[in-house]
């Protein structure tokens, strides 16, 4: 059974600070995997969805990366702002399934 | 529409009582999927549904949770004789051919609380 942890469940920052927040998961037969934000009382927003073959994905300032065999994603944010403070979430599909197995999220809080 | 919908956006009930929950997907996404979030917990697997094919309801933690797709489109996500356990956020989500490939677009979920 997929299993998937985020560490640290809470990261206060200053803005300008380049940040790392990691994923780690249980079965290297993961998938694909996406990285999500989710603000307070807000649904989920995409951002990077790391297909099978890929290592990793970039937009602007955020930039994913994917190890089958080491069991771990990192999502990388240079340049933090207090508009990137909220929930990140990872998720992955593993094998056949359509199931996104989540983590509980790390809560990002920059500070100005 | 632009973005998965959910409806309503807050439902309060009362213990026992049965709630319909809606979503109505982008237009064009085969793939739809219901995921409940507990505070505190992760996001957890409900139910798939993908074209006409039979669902994937393998995530439903009771008989008393049951959901339908209609003509391929809008899902009703519904609760029976409620508890208060079932207090969560209901997040929907679809995908244009199923989310291995093409990734998900989250609906802004339906907070349900069982007083």
């Amino acid at each position: 059974k997929q299993e998937v942890t985020q560490i640290p469940a809470a990261l206060s920052v200053p803005e300008g600070e380049n940040l790392v927040l990691n994923c780690s998961f249980t079965d290297s037969a993961i998938y694909n995997l996406q990285w999500f934000r989710q603000d307070p009382g807000k649904g989920l927003t995409s951002l990077l969805l790391i297909q099978s073959s890929q290592r990793e994905q970039t937009s602007g300032r955020l930039n994913a990366s994917l190890d089958k065999s080491s069991g771990r994603s990192t999502l990388y944010i240079a340049a933090s702002q207090p508009g990137d403070s909220a929930t990140y979430l990872c998720a992955g599909t593993q094998g056949g399934s359509e199931k996104l197995v989540f983590g509980k999220g790390t809560k990002l809080t920059v500070n100005p | 529409g632009a973005g998965v919908s959910q409806s309503p956006s807050n439902k309060v009930t009362e213990k026992g009582k049965d709630v319909e929950l809606r979503c109505d997907p982008i237009s064009g996404h085969t793939a739809l999927y219901w995921y409940r979030q507990s505070l505190g917990q992760g996001l957890e697997f409900l139910i798939y549904f993908q074209g006409n094919s039979a669902p994937d309801k393998s995530g439903l933690p009771s008989d008393r949770f049951s959901a339908e797709r209609t003509g391929g489109s809008v899902s009703t996500l519904t609760i029976q004789r409620t508890q208060q356990e079932d207090s969560a956020v209901y997040l929907c989500a679809s995908s244009l051919v199923g989310g291995r490939a093409g990734g998900y677009t989250f609906g802004s979920g339906t907070r349900l609380t069982v007083v």
